[in-house]
């Protein structure tokens, strides 16, 4: 019963780049929270979404970052023009349909490193 | 005022103690309540989640609610090098049901040495 799958593990970018961060929620899971979590800095919530909807993003930065999670295939969280700033490691979390109250379990997250 | 506030130590105890951890929130609509552990490197870890008052045990965790005094604790009893990691609180949102939106603590960091 595989976890909350998120690729790549460690990605490396040059400002400027765009960096794409994948992940498959949990078998039967259609909800997927994504959270970032910067150097020195506690984990924060950046955007929640449903297959083919943004439920609530109040987390996201309000320019250069994006997130999909489309009827087939992983949740992509994609960063444009990324910066230093954006160095961080990003956690993907998942649960089960019409349900908001199973506690998250998080993947093993991608650690972002922009040069 | 932090919405969800722990000491971030470092808390450093001897193998074999008691471990103990402190949280405390601003919200006083908070139902639910959540312990993680997040060892160097790697990505939280549920390891106890709480909703009534009093105490809840877990094998040698034991998470203790006091919502009156707006505080979650963690015990951790018979302390080892193996749980020396940073330990975070976590509440739903703005007093929320859902469990998905979380703010977290900025975590304590627990060394437990031999």
């Amino acid at each position: 019963n595989a976890g909350v799958m998120q690729n790549p593990r460690h990605l490396v970018r040059r400002r400027g780049q765009e960096a794409r961060l994948r992940c498959s929620p949990m078998k039967g899971h259609s909800h997927v929270y994504w959270y970032r979590q910067l150097p020195e800095e506690g984990l924060k919530f950046m955007v929640y979404l449903q297959k083919e909807n943004i439920i609530d993003e109040s987390g996201m930065p309000k320019e250069r970052f994006s997130a999909e999670f489309p009827k087939e295939g992983p949740s992509i969280l994609r960063i444009q023009q990324v910066v230093r700033g954006d160095s961080a490691a990003y956690f993907c979390a998942s649960s089960p349909p019409a349900d908001g109250n199973s506690p998250l379990h998080f993947g093993n997250g991608t650690r972002l490193t922009v040069t | 005022q932090k919405e969800v506030e722990q000491n971030s130590g470092p808390l450093s105890v001897p193998e074999g103690a008691i471990a103990s951890l402190n949280c405390t929130y601003s919200d006083r609509g908070s139902q639910s309540f959540f312990w993680y552990r997040q060892y160097s490197g790697k990505s939280p870890e549920l390891i106890m989640f709480i909703y009534s008052n009093g105490d809840k045990e877990d094998g040698r965790f034991t998470a203790q609610l006091n919502k009156a005094s707006q505080y979650v604790s963690l015990l951790i009893r018979d302390s080892q090098p193996s749980d020396s990691a940073t330990y975070l609180c976590a509440i739903p949102n703005a007093g929320g049901t859902s469990y998905g939106k979380l703010t977290f603590g900025q975590g304590t960091i627990l060394t437990v040495h031999p």
